[in-house]
């Protein structure tokens, strides 16, 4: 069991441009969450996935934003035309379908919109 | 709708000291309740959970928190803080079906030595 990992752990861009984020999950777990976390805020929910199917979304993921998760194994975030109020850490989640097993999270993705 | 208040932003202790860490939700059912915590540059790590039962549940690193229905709390508690316990401390409430967990804005812990 190596953890969720989460790549790149930063990254720097220029508003305008498009970024891409990967989530690899414990490769047992069928549920992912993406969360966001701004400085001096707790994660606010992004995404939900189980297995390959996107089964919830946040008002929060404006069209802007998309995710994936082919095949049901690794997942990516995108963001289109990036704005400084996009830079965040964007935490990944994982769990079990048993209810009573807890989400397991990656070290997050620093981005830094310039 | 469901909501988590930690209403202490920053909490200072001396170590030694005891702790006691604050946070009230709300939720129609019964509630999924977590503790993690976030040292600087960190993911989140679970400190505590709590599901159904016991309502005194006991963690990792000497924490333990206690589920009080009528008030709406889950309280997080140590009886002496260590050095290494400064970070930023998270109470979450997991939705039943997606189990999505919905966090409080955090406490920063200090602790002096």
């Amino acid at each position: 069991d190596t953890g969720v990992s989460q790549n790149p752990r930063h990254k720097i861009t220029k508003r305008g441009q498009n970024v891409t984020f990967r989530c690899d999950p414990i490769s047992e777990h069928n549920r992912l969450y993406w969360y966001r976390q701004t400085l001096g805020q707790g994660p606010e929910f992004l995404t939900y996935f189980q297995n390959e199917a996107q089964l919830e979304k946040s008002r929060l993921l404006s069209d802007r934003f998309s995710a994936e998760r082919p095949k049901g194994s690794f997942s990516t975030l995108e963001i289109q035309r990036t704005e400084q109020g996009d830079s965040a850490m964007y935490l990944c989640a994982s769990k079990t379908p048993d209810r009573i097993d807890t989400q397991y999270f990656g070290p997050g993705t620093r981005l830094t919109v310039l | 709708a469901q909501s988590v208040t930690q209403p202490d932003i920053h909490i200072t202790v001396s170590e030694g000291a005891s702790l006691e860490l604050r946070c009230n939700y709300s939720y129609g059912a019964t509630p999924y309740l977590f503790w993690y915590v976030q040292s600087p540059g960190q993911g989140l790590q679970l400190l505590l959970k709590y599901f159904s039962g016991d309502t005194l549940v006991q963690g990792i690193k000497g924490f333990e928190a206690e589920f009080k229905r009528s008030q709406s709390s889950f309280n997080l508690r140590k009886p002496s803080v260590h050095w290494s316990d400064a970070a930023e401390y998270f109470c979450a409430v997991g939705a039943s079906g997606t189990y999505k967990y919905i966090f409080g804005t955090g406490t920063r812990l200090k602790v002096l030595a």
